[in-house]
């Protein structure tokens, strides 16, 4: 089955520490995204990667950082200088940035101790 | 720029009865629009999506909505709310091609029996 996986889906942040979440895709797709959700926030931008080895900035980049070095794979550090990390972090894909459809895995919930 | 206005944070109804969730947008270019439902502590999944080919856009589940123009709005309705149609509904705009998706903060939709 195609589509997209997130691992894990709980996860546990200490002060001071940086954390990865794990994003991939079998859909064969260039774009990939990712999402923080907070309760009536809707959805906002950390980063998005429109081909291997090169990402952009969304509207909450502050305290995250990617990578992209394999088309199937855009993992998410959310680093100590993000002071607020409790969050649902979401991972998306599309054939191409823009107009296309995007497609979500199920999401990982990071909470701090 | 380009924005999403979503009017009120929850909505209720009983089973059997209309379901209207209004959306209005913003984009300086003709958008394209998406609606998608998200499930408790999963990721979204896409409804519908407007590519200006019909104003009138069918989905899954039995949701349709409809484009204005003149009014920027892109409501999603369903004749008929069923228990299982409990969700948080999202819309989303996408203006130029290599844009980003840009998500409202979502309505929650309660169904009472």
């Amino acid at each position: 089955d195609g589509g997209i996986t997130q691992s894990p889906k709980y996860l546990f942040r200490k002060e001071g520490q940086n954390v990865t979440l794990s994003c991939e895709q079998n859909l064969n797709h260039d774009a990939m995204y990712w999402y923080r959700q907070d309760p009536g926030q809707g959805l906002r931008l950390i980063y998005y990667s429109q081909i291997v080895n090169d990402f952009q900035k969304g509207d909450i980049a502050e305290g995250y950082s990617v990578s992209r070095e394999k088309k199937e794979s855009f993992p998410l550090t959310v680093t100590s200088a993000q002071k607020n990390p409790t969050a649902f972090y979401l991972c998306a894909s599309s054939i191409v940035s823009g107009r296309e459809t995007q497609y979500f895995g199920p999401g990982t919930r990071l909470l701090v101790l | 720029a380009q924005s999403v206005t979503q009017l009120g944070s929850h909505v209720s109804v009983s089973e059997g009865a209309l379901v209207l969730l209004r959306c209005n947008y913003s984009s300086s270019v003709p958008p394209y629009l998406f609606w998608y439902v998200q499930y408790p502590n999963q990721g979204l999944q896409l409804l519908l999506k407007y590519t200006s080919a019909a104003t009138l856009v069918k989905g899954i589940n039995g949701f349709e909505a409809e484009f204005k123009k003149s009014e920027t709005s892109f409501h999603l309705t369903k004749p008929s709310a069923h228990m299982s149609d409990a969700a948080e509904y999202f819309c989303a705009v996408s203006g130029y091609v290599g844009s980003t998706l840009t998500f409202g903060k979502g309505t929650m939709l309660l169904v009472s029996p």
